[in-house]
Parts: structure tokens; sequence; C-alpha cells
């Protein structure tokens, strides 16, 4: 069974750019968890999805931060304008619905310059 | 609201030493509480969990102890080894409508030498 995974793997855009990061959850997992890690400091917890829809988003930043889930299977992460703070590492996790274990994939390292 | 600390690392040992790596949280309620470990160039993994007061969660000769009246969950190995190196983080999940939220500490570098 294939597990979490996010294109693209390393990201370096300019500051002011676009970027969009992408989450494939495990194939039947209704649950879907962006988190991001800048430099050094914990994991925090951004958003998750049940299915389409947001269940919880007050890990959100700002509104430079949209994610969606359309048809309820893959994730993106779009981060417009991006600014040097947004620097890190992206990660998105599954889950199967009543599910306490996140699947984690490997990260987007994103450096905006 | 919730928090998770964890001892700084990086954490150097020699192959077979013991393994301490110290967590603390700080939550309304009960939460469970986890390990999680990232090896090199890999996503987090879940280690091991606890669910309630005094459980212990254990996997791959690691153990942690759900200790509601010291508000911790230490990891512990008895003797580690090479393949153990890695970044380990300690997470609560405390429940209630962030159901699916996970609280993470800020990770602790583990290298252990032959």
């Amino acid at each position: 069974e294939a597990g979490v995974t996010q294109f693209p793997s390393h990201s370096v855009i300019e500051k002011g750019q676009t970027v969009t990061l992408r989450c494939d959850p495990i194939s039947g997992h209704d649950n879907l968890y962006w988190y991001r890690r800048v430099m050094g400091k914990e994991i925090k917890f951004l958003l998750h999805f049940v299915k389409e829809s947001k269940q919880d988003e007050s890990g959100m930043p700002n509104n430079r931060f949209l994610a969606e889930r359309t048809g309820g299977t893959y994730s993106t992460l779009k981060v417009q304008p991006a600014e040097l703070e947004d620097s890190g590492v992206y990660f998105c996790a599954s889950s199967q619905a009543g599910g306490y274990e996140q699947f984690f994939g490997p990260g987007t390292r994103l450096t905006v310059l | 609201g919730d928090s998770v600390t964890q001892m700084e690392g990086p954490v150097t040992l020699s192959e077979e030493a013991f393994l301490t790596i110290n967590c603390t949280y700080t939550a309304t309620g009960y939460p469970s509480l986890f390990w999680y470990v990232q090896y090199p160039g890999e996503g987090l993994q879940l280690l091991l969990k606890a669910t309630k007061a005094d459980d212990k969660g254990s996997n791959k000769g690691f153990e942690a102890t759900y200790r509601k009246e010291t508000t911790s969950f230490h990891l512990e190995k008895g003797s580690v080894q090479v393949s153990d190196s890695a970044v380990y983080f300690c997470a609560l999940n405390a429940g209630g409508t962030s159901y699916g939220k996970l609280t993470f500490g800020q990770g602790t570098i583990l290298t252990v030498h032959p």
C-alpha cells in the first residue's frame, strides 16, 4: 500500500511568488492534515480536512495560505504571496475515519529567498 | 493552550547505552500522548502511544509511561542501536473540537555511534 506522498520534495522561490504544494493521502483515508516545521522549532498544526470539508483550520497563519481538497482525495496548499518567514518543511498526514494514528508524508522543504 | 516540552538535544550515545528523552506536557482534560520518530529522508512514523494515565506504550524496545501526576511521557530504551539514530518528537492530542490536531514538541536529535 502506498504511503502519503508529497510534491515537490523541495521548492525554492523568491519572496512575493506563489507556490503550490500537493499531498496525496493514503487511499481511503478521509482525514487529511497539514503541518509546518519552521527551522529547528516544533511542528505546528495548520489544518484538518474530513473528506473535502475543513474540520479545523485554526492553525492557518494568515490569508496568504489557501488549502483545498476538491473531491476529498488529494489536497493542495497554496502560499500567495510567499514571505521569508514561510520557509520551512510542510508535512501532510492522513488517517482513517475514526482513526487516531496519523500517517505522515516525507514533507516538502520550502525556501523563500 | 496545549503545549509539549522536550529535552533539548542533540543527544549523542554509544551503541548499547541507555536512552532517556524527557517530555512534559500542558493540556486541559486528558490528552492522548504519542512519540513519533523521523528517520533521515522519511516522514514521521508513530513509535508508540498511550491514551490514559498509567498506560505504558512500547514498541521496538522503546517504552514510555503516561504520568498524569507529573504531566510527563518520557521515552526510554535500555540499549540503543546505530539504527535508532533519528529525530524523536513527543506529541499530544487533546481531543474535543480539535480532535485531529497533534501538538508537538520541538524534537530531539539522537545520534548513536558504534
